[in-house]
């Protein structure tokens, strides 16, 4: 079956600073990925979704990236600020379900220091 | 749209004791999800619903867990007997399924019901 990892638990960086978090997944190759914000206390908030094909996306400060030789993705805030602090999860299409449902990291937390 | 409703928001309870947790989805959304969130095992999927249909229930650790969606607008999970082991945030999901597949669809979630046996 597929694996999917996020591999940092925790990041924390100064104000201002570009924060880059990292997904890695093995077993197939999705043809979507997504990001998705937790707040303390609240359920996951969609961010962005990813196409194989797109390889970056942006968002305001956001940008994300999708290397399918690398199996990888990366998430980018840029000018980050202490409100980004939360913890941050990408999901991807789980096939081995009987229509495919999605599969989440563990999350990794950022936290942006004033 | 007032999003995904689930109550209660907190729920504590002994050992033994049978748990219902609700959920009210987003009106027009046709999947419905079941996760579990534990600090060691992150975000699992429990169950998922198709048209109020049971899709694939393989997430469910055991027999002592049930869901059921009766109608569009509701879905319940039931704990029982309830473990300490249990104790966890449990999420209800909904999405708007779209020809792309489930890799496509936004998930949209509700606020969480926290869960602690005792």
């Amino acid at each position: 079956s597929q694996k999917i990892e996020q591999n940092s638990e925790a990041l924390n960086i100064q104000e201002g600073k570009t924060a880059t978090l990292t997904c890695n997944y093995t077993n197939y190759s999705p043809a979507y990925l997504q990001w998705y914000r937790q707040d303390p206390g609240r359920g996951p908030v969609f961010l962005l979704l990813i196409r194989e094909n797109e390889k970056e996306k942006r968002k305001e400060r956001l940008k994300v990236t999708f290397d399918t030789t690398l199996k990888q993705s990366l998430f980018h805030i840029t000018a980050s600020q202490p409100a980004d602090s939360a913890t941050y999860l990408c999901a991807l299409e789980d096939y081995g379900g009987s229509q495919g449902n999605l599969i989440f990291g563990k999350g990794t937390k950022l936290s942006v220091k004033p | 749209d007032a999003g995904v409703i689930q109550s209660p928001r907190h729920e504590v309870t002994e050992m033994g004791q049978e748990v219902t947790l609700r959920c009210k989805p987003i009106s027009g959304h046709d999947y419905l999800f079941w996760y579990r969130q534990t600090m060691m095992r992150g975000l699992e999927l429990l169950i998922y619903f198709n048209n109020n249909v049971p899709i694939d229930d393989s997430g469910m650790p055991e027999d002592r867990f049930s869901a059921k969606m009766p109608n569009a607008s509701f879905s319940t999970l039931k704990i029982q007997p309830s473990e300490p082991r249990d104790s966890a945030v449990y999420f209800c999901a909904s999405s708007y399924g779209t020809s792309g597949g489930a890799g496509t669809d936004t998930q949209y979630f509700g606020p969480g019901t926290r869960l602690t046996v005792l």
